[in-house]
């Protein structure tokens, strides 16, 4: 079974960078089952709905929702098995439940999210 | 960017019984179209895709309908448990875009 575990700080000031990494575990990303698979974050504000951040394949191809653009890197490390995000320039909007996905297309699994709140 | 809206906001619904949620895309989608069940506290969980596929492991209990902009989502015989918030999601466009969602409380 496919399991999925968000890391990083849970308070960033604003203006600075928003970095999360997800650790996948029961499969390899370099090779079997899951090396096809595509990884995404989703972030949900407080009591709010979900949107869909970036998309990124293990080939390194990658989608970014374009009202991020410019803001938005994410990377793939097929060798120990994680992807990351990183935001930039961080507002209180930003403020959310951090949710990392993967899956043969959509999100079949999913991490247990993290909360990141933006505030000096 | 697509637009998903979701309707009703909320539905309450007595154990055992019918529920139906709707949601209509801005443009066609096609069958596009996945829904998630999120639990309170919980992360969201996978229900349906191309509009009417359930997962290995999801109950028949739930189904769903429509194509192009129009989509039905129904528990045939509601559980306790499933009792939650209710997404749809279009994917055939990016960005990938989700409805506002569908509480569907206890009556």
């Amino acid at each position: 079974q496919v399991q999925l575990q968000e890391s990083g700080p849970g308070l960033v000031k604003p203006s600075e960078t928003l970095s999360l990494t997800c650790i996948v575990s029961g499969g390899s990303m370099s090779g079997g089952s899951i090396s096809t698979y595509h990884w995404n974050w989703i972030r949900q504000p407080a009591g709010k709905g979900l949107e869909w951040i970036g998309r990124m394949h293990t080939s390194g191809s990658t989608n970014y929702n374009p009202s991020l653009k410019g803001r938005l890197t994410m990377s793939i490390d097929t060798s120990k098995n994680r992807f990351s995000l990183k935001l930039s320039s961080v507002t209180a909007a930003d403020t959310a439940v951090y949710y990392c996905t993967g899956g043969g297309y959509l999100s079949d699994y999913w991490g247990q999210g993290t909360l990141v709140t933006v505030s000096s | 960017e697509i637009e998903m809206t979701q309707s009703p906001a909320a539905l309450s619904v007595s154990p055992g019984e019918r529920a139906t949620l709707s949601c209509r895309a801005s443009q066609g989608i096609n069958r596009d179209l996945a829904w998630y069940q999120q639990k309170p506290g919980q992360s969201p969980r996978l229900l349906i895709y191309s509009a009417s596929t359930r997962p290995t492991g999801i109950p028949a209990r739930f189904s769903g309908s429509g194509s192009g902009t129009e989509f039905t989502f129904t528990i045939s015989s509601l559980q306790s448990e499933d009792f939650a918030v209710y997404y749809c999601q279009q994917y055939i466009d990016w960005p990938w875009t989700f409805g506002q969602g569908t509480k569907v409380e206890i009556k």
